[in-house]
């Protein structure tokens, strides 16, 4: 069985500190992981993914994540946060390539001018 | 990149009629697709596989009379919401499976509001 975990539905930064986003996931085989960003009325954008080969994964607009087996967490993190950057995340894992996705809840991001 | 097209991706309608909701892979066959349904500020929850040319098969809590999946070929899918009511007012999203390589790629949503 896949589910997925995010701390936090609402994370509050000030432009320019750095975002973390919490996931952690269980999974009963390696999994694949992956973080979506949700602009308000639009579809999803995928940011990243990791799929068994290095565990720091660096993603589009100056997102990564990284993959700890031991904590089994993959969360999100960008150094510097943009205005552009407020929108929902979301966490999935699923089984392998091309299987069905399970979804955390999602983390919606504010950033405070 | 492989593309998935959704139509339409903004619906209004009245309560007690039907919408039909399409799902497109232009570029790859995809014998299964998903759809997913998004209720406001909450997780996108998978409703149904899609296997062309068979039954679909949902998920729990997923009336199969009321939103009616057909995969009659390898590039399309469509959901039909029927007799809509304003609760199945929802964010509604497919994706589509490539085989080579195999990936998931998703379509751009569509937003139904039933009045």
């Amino acid at each position: 069985a896949q589910s997925v975990t995010q701390l936090g539905s609402h994370v509050s930064v000030s432009e320019g500190a750095l975002v973390l986003l919490r996931c952690n996931y269980s999974s009963s085989v390696p999994p694949y992981l992956f973080w979506y960003v949700q602009y308000p009325n639009q579809g999803l954008q995928l940011l990243l993914k990791y799929t068994s080969a290095a565990t720091l994964v660096k993603g589009i607009n100056g997102f990564e994540a990284e993959f700890k087996k031991s904590e089994t967490s993959f969360h999100l993190t960008k150094p510097s946060a943009h205005m552009s950057d407020a929108a929902e995340y979301f966490c999935a894992v699923s089984e392998g390539p091309g299987n069905q996705f399970y979804f955390g809840t999602g983390t919606s991001l504010t950033v405070i001018p | 990149g492989a593309v998935v097209s959704q139509h339409p991706s903004r619906v209004i309608c009245k309560s007690g009629t039907s919408v039909k909701i399409e799902c497109r892979s232009l570029d790859f066959q995809a014998t299964t697709m998903f759809w997913y349904r998004q209720f406001p500020k909450q997780s996108l929850m998978l409703m149904a596989t899609s296997n062309e040319g068979s039954k679909a098969t949902y998920e729990q809590g997923v009336e199969k009379d009321k939103f009616l999946i057909n995969h009659a070929s390898l590039t399309l899918s469509t959901l039909t919401v029927t007799s809509a009511h304003p609760e199945d007012s929802s964010f509604y999203i497919c994706s589509a499976r490539a085989n080579a390589p195999k990936k998931l790629f998703f379509g751009s949503g569509t937003q139904l509001s039933v009045l």
